[in-house]
């Protein structure tokens, strides 16, 4: 089975400042996603992130919230900026494999904003 | 546009008992997959079960069934002999033939007591 390795496990942030996710897939894959998964609920889609292109973004999601990376086809991150309380949650990447093929997950990225 | 329901936001399981959770969806397609992921407070996401909507017979992975009802637009995961393990959320998922995305229910915990 696939392995996606996700990093920070956890982080405390200060409102205004950034922090960057990274996500490193052991095997190379067409397609990454970003989730945002308040607590408790389910996963709302960020963006798709391409290789050698820039992402596409769900309504409500914008680059310059949320830039995201894709050097190569094995590694994606995704940076929140210039964070608020709102921002509080839970960050996960998934990978694309294939029509009809499970989505891998990494650990995901609890976020705490103060 | 596809739309995935979970209408029991929570369930409850005695230990070693059986328990169905249901889930439906929304679909105009013929040629699509279901699955049921599993999210434990670990926060990773995990594969339960695999449904293609072509094959008439149920998926099975030992004591995870499915009820796979086409028509009627219902996918509802079985849980037998339930154990302390199983107590997570879990997510109905669809995704369309062809397509990059997966679409998520809302969820149901699953809490099971001793």
């Amino acid at each position: 089975s696939a392995v996606i390795s996700q990093k920070p496990s956890r982080d405390i942030c200060q409102r205004g400042t950034s922090l960057t996710i990274q996500c490193q897939v052991d095997s190379q894959v067409t397609m990454m996603f970003w989730y945002r998964q308040q607590p408790g609920q389910s996963l709302t889609l960020i963006a798709t992130a391409n290789q050698g292109s820039e992402a596409t973004y769900e309504s409500g999601f914008v680059i310059d919230k949320f830039p995201i990376s894709r050097p190569n086809l094995t590694f994606s991150t995704l940076t929140v900026s210039n964070m608020s309380p709102e921002d509080s949650s839970i960050y996960l990447c998934s990978d694309y494999r294939g029509t009809g093929t499970e989505a891998f997950f990494g650990q995901g990225t609890r976020l705490t904003v103060v | 546009a596809q739309t995935v329901t979970q209408s029991q936001p929570e369930m409850s399981v005695q230990e070693a008992e059986t328990v169905t959770l249901s889930c439906t969806y929304d679909t105009s397609e013929s040629d699509y997959y279901l699955f049921w992921y599993k999210q434990p407070p670990s926060r990773q996401m995990i594969l339960v079960i695999r449904q293609e909507a072509y094959k008439q017979q149920n998926a099975t992975e030992n004591r995870f069934s499915v009820n796979f009802q086409k028509a009627a637009k219902s996918f509802s995961l079985k849980i037998s002999d339930s154990q302390l393990g199983d107590a997570a959320m879990y997510f109905c998922a669809y995704h369309l033939s062809g397509t990059y995305k997966y679409i998520f229910g809302t969820g149901t915990r699953l809490k099971v007591l001793a």
